[in-house]
């Protein structure tokens, strides 16, 4: 089992749709988690940090959920600006560093 | 403008040749990183450091070496014994490794010849 799994996707989607990814991490020391994006060939960029407690960017809704062991992120009225590959990265600093990608998740959105 | 700064963007590597691929930040980050990215495959840590001087092997860093002498400087190099080379090399910084928030240079693509 990998350590972030995320679904490959692609998920297709029209203008104006709500669209969410989810994220699984098996190490249970974790503790800072984040969400970036990708685009084509290009470095990944920090998209939001993201909370037990939940937080809202505008569009961009994330979600941790530690008893579970998952990170979501949920994307209101995506534009086509939207499409790229959304990374979310689990990383822990204390007993030892380490920090894991996952392979990210494509987003096309179509108008 | 503050920012991460890789050269080159593109680089050849011969058979049997080490290479280098620089990495600047002008962001007065501690800690500073070497991933390498391969097609559908998530970014895999090579080495880190959390200070000048002092770095650390991350999970891939068989065939590759670093060196931290100056706090804005963290060239990886690409040694003969890294028999798969060809990837999309990624460097990153941030203020340090506790809640990092990583940034990220735009990267160098490796090929072999």
């Amino acid at each position: 089992r990998k350590e972030v799994e995320q679904d490959p996707g692609p998920f297709n989607v029209p203008e104006g749709a709500t669209v969410a990814f989810n994220c699984t991490y098996s190490n249970s020391a974790s503790q800072s988690f984040f969400w970036y994006r990708q685009d084509c060939r290009k470095e990944p960029k920090l998209l939001m940090s993201v909370y037990s407690s939940g937080n809202e960017d505008g569009r961009f809704t994330a979600q941790l959920n530690r008893a579970s062991q998952y990170i979501s992120l949920l994307i209101r009225d995506s534009k086509l600006s939207d499409s790229a590959t959304y990374l979310c990265v689990v990383s822990q600093h204390t007993g030892g560093f380490k920090t894991i990608f996952g392979a990210g998740t494509r987003l096309f959105v179509k108008a | 403008d503050g920012g991460i700064t890789q050269s080159p963007k593109y680089l050849f590597r011969k058979e049997g040749q080490n290479v280098t691929l620089s990495c600047e930040q002008n962001l007065n980050h501690d800690a500073m990183y070497w991933y390498r990215q391969d097609p559908g495959q998530g970014l895999r840590l090579i080495y880190y450091s959390q200070i000048v001087n002092d770095f650390q092997k991350g999970d891939i860093a068989e065939g590759y070496s670093v060196s931290r002498e100056k706090k804005e400087s963290f060239p990886l190099t690409v040694t003969s014994a890294q028999k798969n080379p060809t990837a999309f090399y990624l460097c990153a910084s941030s203020i340090g490794t506790a809640k990092n928030i990583q940034y990220f240079g735009a990267g160098t693509r490796l090929s072999v010849l």
